[in-house]
This record gives structure tokens, sequence and C-alpha cells, in this order.
């Protein structure tokens, strides 16, 4: 079936280290995007790209790097220099080239802990 | 003051009810988003609008952009309805603003 798988799940990391999480989907979609969610807040845009090789930062882009190598993958990268990493995150495509063309798609989400 | 304003913040009701999920914004847009997140955390999109009135099954999602208001409405609650529904505008440049959501129990 097609859809957006994320992994890992559950993950937990020390200060100072960089961790990469993943996410895939073969839905064709052209648009992928990284949202943070936090405990009573809404969801936060971290990057999101539309093409491939080409990405834009969303509103909290500090201390998170993506790529978009290939059209069915976009890996967030949380960096050590990411003050608050410990987060819900949640990856999405959308048919079409964008959130105002059509439907958005999530994945299951990656739930990280810094230790 | 957050963009995107919705309530109740939380609701519980008894298998059967009527179920409204209201959500208010401030600025002038060009489409909304209803979103369903499970316990699990994994969300599901259940309507994109842009104007007037879209149902599926049980679900029906109105918006009155002159108001800046849209509602969620859900027919005969059943305990699987139970979730967080979650209202996100789009404001231009790929940028959604997500509600806080609406924490819906239903009762059997």
């Amino acid at each position: 079936d097609g859809g957006i798988t994320q992994s890992p799940k559950y993950l937990f990391r020390k200060e100072g280290q960089n961790v990469t999480l993943s996410c895939e989907q073969n839905l064709n979609h052209d648009a992928m995007y990284w949202y943070r969610q936090d405990p009573g807040q809404g969801l936060r845009l971290i990057y999101y790209s539309q093409i491939v090789n080409d990405f834009q930062k969303g509103d909290i882009a500090e201390g998170y790097s993506v790529s978009r190598e290939k059209k069915e993958s976009f890996p967030l990268t949380v960096t050590s220099a990411q003050k608050n990493p410990t987060a819900f995150y949640l990856c999405a495509s959308s048919i079409g080239r964008g959130v105002a063309s059509g439907e958005l798609f999530f994945g299951e989400g990656s739930r990280l802990t810094v230790l | 003051k957050n963009e995107v304003e919705q309530s109740p913040q939380n609701l519980t009701a008894q298998e059967g009810e009527f179920i409204t999920i209201n959500c208010s914004y401030s600025v002038g847009i060009s489409a909304l988003h209803w979103l369903q997140q499970h316990p699990g955390g994994g969300i599901v999109s259940l309507f994109m609008l842009s104007s007037g009135k879209k149902k599926h099954g049980r679900l029906i999602a109105t918006i009155n952009i002159q108001e800046k208001h849209s509602s969620l409405h859900i027919t005969a609650s059943h305990p699987r309805d139970s979730a967080v529904y979650i209202c996100a505008v789009y404001l231009g440049n790929e940028k959604l603003t997500f509600g806080t959501g609406t924490r819906l129990t239903i009762i059997p």
C-alpha cells in the first residue's frame, strides 16, 4: 500500500550527538515536509521540499538539516546545535506542488528524547 | 494571540451524540485543513476546504471565509472517533499554521 514510512519510531540521543530521522514515501508526491510537535503547541514547520535537490527553511529550521536527493526520501538530521530537540517529529507529503493544492499525508511520527 | 483558535479544547460526549468542533482564524486564507491525530501520534487528513462544505461518511466540514470560521461535525459519534482534531490554515509560502487541537472522547 502507498504511504509514508518514518523510522525509527522512538529514538534516544545523548546531548552533543547528531541523529537522522528517516522519511520515505511511495506516493510519488513532489512536496514533502518535516514538522515538530511539542505538548500544548500546534505543529511547526521545520523544512519543506517541493522538488528533488531543492528545499526551503520553515519557521524553526535552526539546528536542523535536510536533503532531498531522491523524490521518495526526505531525511531530517537533528544536529547538536538544536537547543531543545526532545519532541515528536512528523513527516508529511502532499499531492501536487504543496499544501494549498492538495491533501496532506503523514507518517506515524518519530519521538526523539535527549538524555 | 494565536492566528488559529480551536474550541473546545476538550470535549467528552456519549456515543451517538452530534459533535461540533470549531476553528477561528484571524487572517485571510486560501485553504483550511482538518486533521485527525490518533493516540499513537499518527495524523490523518480529513478535509481540505477553500469554500462551502464537504462531507465524507459521518464527517462534515464547513467554512465561512467572510467570518473566518470553520466547523467540523461528526454525526452519530462512536468511540473510535476519539482522537485529537486539528485545524490548520494556509497562509502562503507552503506554510500552514496549526491550531493546538481539540481532544474528543466518546464514551460508549
